[in-house]
């Protein structure tokens, strides 16, 4: 099996806590992407990387951390900081020149008890 | 600020009716756009793409761009209850080698196809 994997479906978390979602690809892409999206709502960019090593703010960074130490995942940590962190959260990975399609993982549903 | 606009519906057709979906974009600049099929609770599917103005068919789905209006829509044939989800609309308005592949989404229109 192949392409764009999420772990874990589904996390809950305590006020104050850090979590880590996972995201980990098989498709050789350099590209990746984490996306949040609340209910009745788009997606918006948390933070992205282009390439191992480096990685670049979204939209939406404040509250959340990423690392890109190799090219097949690029975890997301969502710290304490992040005032309203129940959302579904999406990786995903671009397909790269000339189109640049983008596909996504199934999501990771964070829930802040 | 990069804009993409989408009614949110829902938009009702009853079954076998042609749905009409439709996305504004502010960026004139924008070269590539891409429709997403969203059912509840799982993550967007990339169901078409388009570059160029004019019409691009793949099976029930046609998608329309018109670059001067800023407009792109989604056009979905003998509408089936199983095409009953929320539909996203995404700009790239970055292309080429070295380019940033970001997207703008809108947020997104749901449809509803009645039996």
């Amino acid at each position: 099996d192949g392409g764009i994997t999420q772990s874990p479906k589904y996390l809950f978390r305590k006020e104050g806590q850090n979590v880590t979602l996972s995201c980990e690809q098989n498709l050789n892409h350099d590209a990746m992407y984490w996306y949040r999206q609340d209910p009745g709502q788009g997606l918006r960019l948390i933070y992205y990387s282009q390439i191992v090593n480096d990685f670049q703010k979204g939209d939406i960074a404040e509250g959340y951390s990423v690392s890109r130490e190799k090219k097949e995942s690029f975890p997301l940590t969502v710290t304490s900081a992040q005032k309203n962190p129940t959302a579904f959260y999406l990786c995903a990975i671009a397909a790269g020149v000339p189109y640049n399609e983008q596909f996504f993982g199934p999501g990771t549903r964070l829930t802040v008890l | 600020q990069k804009e993409v606009e989408q009614n949110s519906g829902p938009l009702s057709v009853p079954e076998g009716a042609i749905a009409s979906l439709n996305c504004t974009y502010s960026d004139r600049g924008s070269q590539s756009f891409f429709w997403y099929r969203q059912y509840s609770g799982k993550s967007p599917e990339l169901i078409m793409s388009i570059y160029s103005n004019g019409d691009k068919e793949d099976g029930r789905f046609t998608a329309q761009l018109n670059k001067a209006s800023q407009y792109v829509s989604l056009l979905i044939r003998d509408s089936q209850p199983s095409d009953s989800a929320t539909y996203l609309c995404a700009v790239n308005s970055e292309a080429g080698y070295n380019a940033g592949n970001m997207l703008t989404f809108g947020g997104g229109t749901r449809l509803m196809v009645k039996p």
